[in-house]
């Protein structure tokens, strides 16, 4: 089984700032890890994931994440935020073999003008 | 386009009343998921399905029933013993290791 930790349920920060929301994971196996962005009253779309190969992950909007497997973490990085970036964002594992995804409870990003 | 279907966008509900969420898709997957999402809770699983006429219980299963009669249909019930409801309730199908499709979502709510 697979457990996912988001370490911040809500994260101010300033238009332009640099951003990093934090995702630990535990696992007793290989994983596949994911981050999906969820805008208000919509689906959740997904910003990258990580399968195998690079640990750095790049994925649409400007988001990058490095996934650090001595660290079980999977954090999510923005260099420069937009007001657009406000939104819920998730992150989610699934053991290799598995499609079944597990999520965190999601942390709330506020792009402050 | 392939892709995943929900319907309707927003249901409304009476207490004891069952009510039936439809998901489908056009994506030839094997694997759908229904997850339930609450405010602070993230996304549960309460069914999923990996083969037609086969399913199993999710996390909160409880208050919720299923189907599997053909490959593109997933239909969720929510009965009268899901004593809290209201949630926004997504479907999931895959096809394979990072390849989950979403569904646009359905927001219930018992009036």
């Amino acid at each position: 089984a697979q457990s996912v930790t988001q370490l911040d349920s809500q994260v101010p920060v300033f238009e332009e700032a640099p951003v990093e929301l934090r995702c630990n994971y535990s696992s007793s196996v290989s994983v596949y890890l994911f981050w999906y962005v969820q805008y208000p009253n919509q689906g959740l779309q997904l910003l990258l994931k990580y399968l195998s190969g690079s640990t750095l992950v790049k994925g649409i909007n400007g988001f990058e994440a490095e996934f650090n497997k001595s660290q079980t973490s999977f954090h999510l990085r923005k260099p420069s935020v937009h007001i657009s970036d406000t939104a819920e964002y998730f992150c989610a594992v699934t053991g290799a073999g598995s499609y079944q995804l597990t999520f965190g409870k999601g942390t709330k990003l506020s792009v402050i003008p | 386009d392939g892709g995943i279907t929900q319907s309707p966008k927003y249901l409304f509900r009476k207490e004891g009343q069952n009510v039936t969420l439809s998901c489908e898709q056009n994506l030839n997957h094997d694997a759908m998921y229904w997850y339930r999402q609450d405010p602070g809770q993230g996304l549960r699983l309460i069914y999923y399905s990996q083969i037609v006429n086969d399913f199993q219980k999710g996390d909160i299963a409880e208050g919720y029933s299923v189907s599997r009669e053909k490959k593109e249909s997933f239909p969720l019930t929510v009965t009268s013993a899901q004593k809290n409801p209201t949630a926004f309730y997504l479907c999931v199908s895959t096809g394979g290791p990072g390849t989950q499709y979403f569904g646009p979502g359905t927001r219930l709510t018992v009036l």
